[in-house]
């Protein structure tokens, strides 16, 4: 079956650590994207991508950095110049140029800085 | 004004009852527009598209307003499985780019 897998589910992160967070896709979809998502409220958008080896910054692309060297996979870094990372972190994908579909999310990853 | 906008609430209503959210966007050129159902920590999952003609998917009704900018979900029969948060949706085609919004949802909790 197609779908968005995001790995880890969950993942611990000391003070000062970079780490990345895995997103995969076998829809072919060419556009993927990062979200973030805080208690209570919405989804803002870290980076996202519509074709291999671009990628825009989003509205809070402060402290991410990511690449897309392959169709399928979209990985995230949080660097330690993210102040306050701990958040639920969405990978989604959609097709390019359509506004028929929305977008497919994977399960998300629930980043805590310890 | 916010891009999208909706009430966060609660909503909290008996089984069986029927509830209607509003959501509103200030973009006139939107394009398409979806609602989004997401459980507690968990992903959001597409509920459905939102056509200018309206569209019904079981006990669940979606319609669009151009004049006044809002969509609307209306749930009939509400059941204790439709507890979860209800996200507005508003994609819109600049320059090539898709560009998608997302509300911040509103909260249903449907009690026994």
């Amino acid at each position: 079956d197609g779908g968005i897998t995001q790995s880890p589910k969950y993942l611990f992160r000391k003070e000062g650590q970079n780490v990345t967070l895995s997103c995969e896709q076998n829809l072919n979809h060419d556009a993927m994207y990062w979200y973030r998502q805080d208690p209570g409220q919405g989804l803002r958008l870290i980076y996202y991508s519509q074709i291999v080896n671009d990628f825009q910054k989003g509205d809070i692309a402060e402290g991410y950095s990511v690449s897309r060297e392959k169709k399928e996979s979209f990985p995230l870094t949080v660097t330690s110049a993210q102040k306050n990372p701990t958040a639920f972190y969405l990978c989604a994908s959609s097709i390019v140029g359509s506004l028929t579909y929305g977008y497919t999310f994977g399960s998300g990853t629930r980043l805590t800085v310890v | 004004r916010k891009e999208v906008e909706q009430d966060p609430g609660p909503f909290n209503v008996p089984e069986g009852a029927t509830v209607a959210f509003n959501c509103t966007y200030s973009n006139s050129a939107s394009q398409s527009f979806f609602w989004y159902r997401q459980d507690c920590r968990k992903e959001p999952k597409l509920l459905m598209s939102v056509y200018s003609s309206g569209n019904e998917d079981g006990r669940f009704t979606a319609q669009l307003n151009r004049a006044s900018q809002y969509i609307s979900l209306l749930i009939r029969d509400s059941k204790l499985s439709d507890s979860a948060t209800y996200l507005c949706v508003v994609n819109d085609l600049t320059g090539g780019y898709q560009k998608v919004t997302f509300g911040t949802g509103t909260k249903l909790q449907v009690i026994p």
